[in-house]
């Protein structure tokens, strides 16, 4: 299993539509999460960052269920301008020093 | 702070050059990492420093690729010899603490081995 898995997509999703991501990650030790944001050949940005149940943000959510090992990024009322890359990360590494990137999600919101 | 800084933005070099990219991290910032991103493996960790120390490597694809730290402020990550297969985009990060706090991505270097 891979450390931190996501869904490629593309979630193709209309102006105001509701979206989720998903992701699975296999270090249980792992206490906190993250998810970024990257735009086409731009560098990963800092979204939501994830310590406990779940946080949010606005019209996004994260939640974060340990029992089951994910991760979701939940986008409502999306915009034209949320569409990007939306990367999981997930510490590993001894000490959880280590940020691991899932491979992303690819979302595009079309008018 | 202007945030990671890395030079070039790109970089076109023939098979069998030497490439070097540099990296300056985020002033107070102990961990420094190098990661490499394509779109058949996404973003892969190549190596990563705490407090200018080379702490795993085990990324670093081959001894073609070397990366030092000889301070705090600065970095370089060197391939010699390039090859095609190299292409792809390099960015340095940096953070406060490691894994567990925010990391902070330089604009990234864009390199295409032809």
């Amino acid at each position: 299993r891979k450390e931190v898995e996501q869904d490629p997509g593309p979630f193709n999703v209309p102006e105001g539509a509701t979206v989720a991501f998903n992701c699975t990650y296999s270090n249980s030790a792992s206490q906190s999460f993250f998810w970024y944001r990257q735009d086409c050949r731009k560098e990963p940005k800092l979204l939501m960052s994830v310590y406990s149940s779940g946080n949010e943000d606005g019209r996004f959510t994260a939640q974060l269920n340990r029992a089951s090992q994910y991760i979701s990024l939940l986008i409502r009322d999306s915009k034209l301008s949320d569409s990007a890359t939306y990367l999981c990360v997930v510490p590993q590494g001894g000490g959880s020093y280590i940020p691991t990137f899932g491979r992303g999600t690819s979302l595009i919101v079309h008018p | 702070d202007a945030g990671v800084i890395q030079s070039p933005r790109h970089e076109v070099t023939e098979m069998g050059q030497e490439v070097t990219l540099r990296c300056k991290p985020i002033s107070g910032h102990d961990y420094l990492f190098w990661y490499r991103q394509t779109m058949m493996r996404g973003l892969e960790l190549l190596i990563y420093f705490n407090n200018n120390v080379p702490i795993d490597d085990s990324g670093m694809p081959e001894d073609r690729f070397s990366a030092k730290m000889p301070n705090a402020s600065f970095s370089t990550l060197k391939i010699q010899p390039s090859e095609p297969r190299d292409s792809a985009v390099y960015f340095c990060a940096s953070s406060p603490t490691g894994g567990n706090t925010e990391a902070f991505f330089g604009q990234g270097t864009r390199l295409t081995v032809v």
